[in-house]
């Protein structure tokens, strides 16, 4: 176990659906991360919250809605996904601490997202 | 980019050899991480190298960067069934909380 957990494990979701990821992190840790991973291309980074402020957005279509309340948890808000979203959602975390000369990231087991 | 591209995309080695996944990228680097994923989970960090650093041992793993060729080697000795996953390099540009760079990964298959 990393120390972040994800939930659900599974989702199977309808193209007008809304529901929500959840990652959870218990390490103290003050970066966040959303990636997206489909199969044969890069993980693809999505989002980064650094002490619950978002730092980045690459270029993700509104119909994904992240959510930081705090720097222990992090939300994706899903509505009007389309068949191409499915893939492997994965939450990871780090320590953020700016003048750190490294910042490992710690991953959460994923959620397989399938878009129907 | 400064996108790592890993190299093989596959590997199928059987238990006992050794097996050497490589790693090349475009741009300026402070650190490269190599990490681990196994069959649709998380990935999980496995070593960190420094761009001062040339080589660095973690037990059964080592991993070598040549900054002048921007590339990086990771070599896992004596294989084992075990080890079979997917291993991904990672690139990060300037130090403490940053953006890192993930490859398409080298899918390394290790038959018992």
């Amino acid at each position: 176990e990393t120390g972040v957990t994800q939930t659900p494990r599974h989702l199977v979701m309808g193209m007008t659906n809304k529901k929500s990821l959840k990652c959870e992190q218990h390490l103290g840790h003050n970066a966040m991360y959303w990636y997206k991973q489909s199969a044969k291309k890069p993980l693809e980074l999505m989002f980064v919250y650094n002490f619950k402020e978002q730092t980045e957005n690459n270029s993700v279509p509104s119909r994904f809605s992240p959510e930081c309340p705090n720097s222990s948890h992090l939300f994706l808000h899903l509505h009007t996904l389309q068949p191409e979203d499915s893939a492997l959602y994965l939450c990871a975390s780090s320590q953020g601490l700016a003048g750190a000369t490294s910042d490992t990231q710690y991953f959460g087991p994923g959620t397989r997202l399938t878009v129907l | 980019s400064q996108q790592g591209e890993e190299d093989p995309q596959a590997l199928s080695i059987q238990e006992g050899e050794n097996a050497t996944m490589n790693c090349s990228y475009k741009t300026s680097i402070n650190n490269l991480q190599w990490y681990r994923q196994n069959s649709g989970r998380g990935l999980v960090h496995l070593i960190l190298i420094r761009s001062n650093e040339r080589e660095k041992h973690s037990g059964r793993l080592r991993v070598t960067l040549d900054t002048s060729k921007k590339s990086s080697s990771l070599l896992i000795t004596a294989s084992r069934a075990a080890d079979t996953a997917s291993y991904f390099c990672a690139t990060g540009k300037s130090g403490g909380y940053q953006k890192v760079t993930f490859g398409i990964g080298t899918k390394l298959q290790v038959i018992p």
